[in-house]
């Protein structure tokens, strides 16, 4: 099973600040995800990145994957209160046909205080 | 549309009871299905996942196990629970495919906090 790491592991800021978000991996991913979790519930999908390169933005999220397809960042501008959760990367494996599985990073805690 | 149902959504069992948490889903057929396990505010660790009746591949040796009895229905047992087991167990299915091309997105239910006692 391939290894993801995310970076850094909690994060505090103050409402209006800017921040990044890392996940990195020793191996190739076929593609990406990054999902947001908010507590005591199951996460939600964000975004899905597939090119090597591919920049996405999701109003003032932008999401970018390596060249490399082994990483990935999250960048927040202008961060508010509502972007508080836990942000987490998922890489896809394939294994043929329909069969992948997802494996998750161990997550970016993220507090904005008003 | 398509949903997910998992419970129960909290649970309370005593060290060496037996376990069944259930997750079936509607509005779509042969999905792939997943049993995560997340400590608190943390990553997902996958446990099992499915991709047809009858096929289950295990993550993780352990004391879990998991069944596909029909398309959409997944379960997870334990014949006896240990103090690690508890954790928030998270059931997600995804399509595979969708409109010809490959839809990896899982789609969550709203988890179990298991604690053993």
């Amino acid at each position: 099973t391939q290894l993801l790491e995310q970076s850094p592991q909690f994060l505090s800021i103050q409402e209006g600040e800017n921040l990044t978000v890392y996940c990195n991996s020793s191996s190739v991913f076929s593609s990406l995800q990054w999902y947001r979790q908010e507590p005591g519930e199951g996460p939600v999908l964000l975004v899905t990145v597939v090119t090597g390169g591919e920049v996405k933005k999701l109003k003032r999220l932008t999401f970018q994957f390596g060249d490399a397809r082994k990483d990935s960042s999250l960048h927040i501008t202008a961060a508010q209160p509502g972007d508080t959760g836990l942000y987490l990367c998922a890489g896809v494996e394939e294994s043929g046909g329909s069969n992948y599985k997802l494996t998750f990073g161990k997550g970016t805690l993220l507090t904005v205080n008003p | 549309s398509q949903t997910i149902h998992q419970w129960p959504a909290t649970l309370v069992q005593p060290v060496g009871s037996p376990l069944s948490l259930e997750c079936t889903v509607e509005g779509t057929s042969n999905p792939n299905l997943y049993w995560y396990r997340q400590a608190a505010g943390r990553g997902l660790q996958l446990l099992f996942y499915s991709v047809g009746i009858g096929q289950i591949s295990s993550e993780v040796p352990q004391n879990l196990s998991a069944s596909r009895p029909q398309d959409r229905q997944f379960i997870l047992s334990s014949k006896k629970l240990l103090l690690s087991d508890s954790g928030f167990y998270l059931c997600a299915w995804s399509v595979g495919w969708s409109g010809g091309a490959k839809n990896t997105e899982a789609f969550f239910g709203q988890g179990t906090r298991l604690t053993v006692v």
